[in-house]
């Protein structure tokens, strides 16, 4: 348990479905991540977000489209995905970001999704 | 950011020491060195970090030498449980959420 949740576990869904992946964090943590890790590839960070403002958006395809309400809660809503967006999808937190030593990040258990 | 290099797989037996190094000849002055181990359907998670010369906590211990464009993590006594993947990372302390997560060495500890 990293204080880290992750819903749901697994997501199977055609490609013009909408869903939304939920990632809260329990740790007081005050920045938020989005990763994919396909198969046999490295895991890709997606978006940052800092005190609930988008830091990082590493080139994402719009069909993925993440909010940050509050420091705690994260989601990633999908549209349209294709069946190579099919990944497991992480959310990490950390204390800050950039805080003169590398932060630790804390990752959830991820959320499998699978686009048909 | 600093490439890293580490071997793609490595075999153990149960109780036997593992070491894995990892090679990250262009490091910076400010950048720090981080382990990561995952495992299968799950999140990495931190294991340890380090700047210069040992580091040690209850899970491995992290040597770095003098030159630090090398860095060996060493798992002592490895169990069943320690099969996993295991990622070097290399960040600046500026911007720290920067981790570039490589292929990562998938370790294999057998009875």
């Amino acid at each position: 348990e990293t204080g880290v949740t992750q819903t749901p576990r697994h997501l199977v869904m055609g490609m013009t479905n909408k869903k939304s992946l939920k990632c809260e964090q329990h740790l007081g943590h005050n920045a938020m991540y989005w990763y994919k890790q396909s198969a046999k590839k490295p895991l890709e960070l997606m978006f940052v977000y800092s005190l609930e403002e988008r830091v990082e958006n590493n080139s994402v395809p719009s069909r993925f489209s993440p909010e940050c309400p509050n420091s705690s809660h994260l989601f990633l809503h999908l549209h349209t995905l294709q069946p190579e967006d099919s990944a497991l999808y992480l959310c990490a937190s950390s204390q800050d970001i950039g805080s003169g030593y590398q932060e630790t990040q804390y990752f959830g258990p991820g959320t499998r999704l699978l686009v048909l | 950011l600093a490439k890293t290099t580490q071997p793609i797989s490595m075999d153990s037996y149960e109780g036997q020491e593992v070491n894995i190094t990892c090679s990250h000849n262009n490091i910076a002055t400010n950048d720090y060195i981080t382990w990561y181990q995952q495992f299968p359907s799950q999140g990495p998670r931190f294991i340890i970090q380090g700047y210069k010369t040992k580091v040690t906590n209850e899970v491995a211990s992290l040597f770095i030498p003098a030159d630090r464009k090398s860095s060996t993590l060493s798992l002592p006594r490895v169990s069943l449980s320690d099969t996993a993947v295991y990622y070097c990372l290399v960040g600046p302390m500026d911007s720290s959420y920067k981790l570039i997560f490589g292929s990562g060495t998938r370790l294999l500890v057998r009875p």
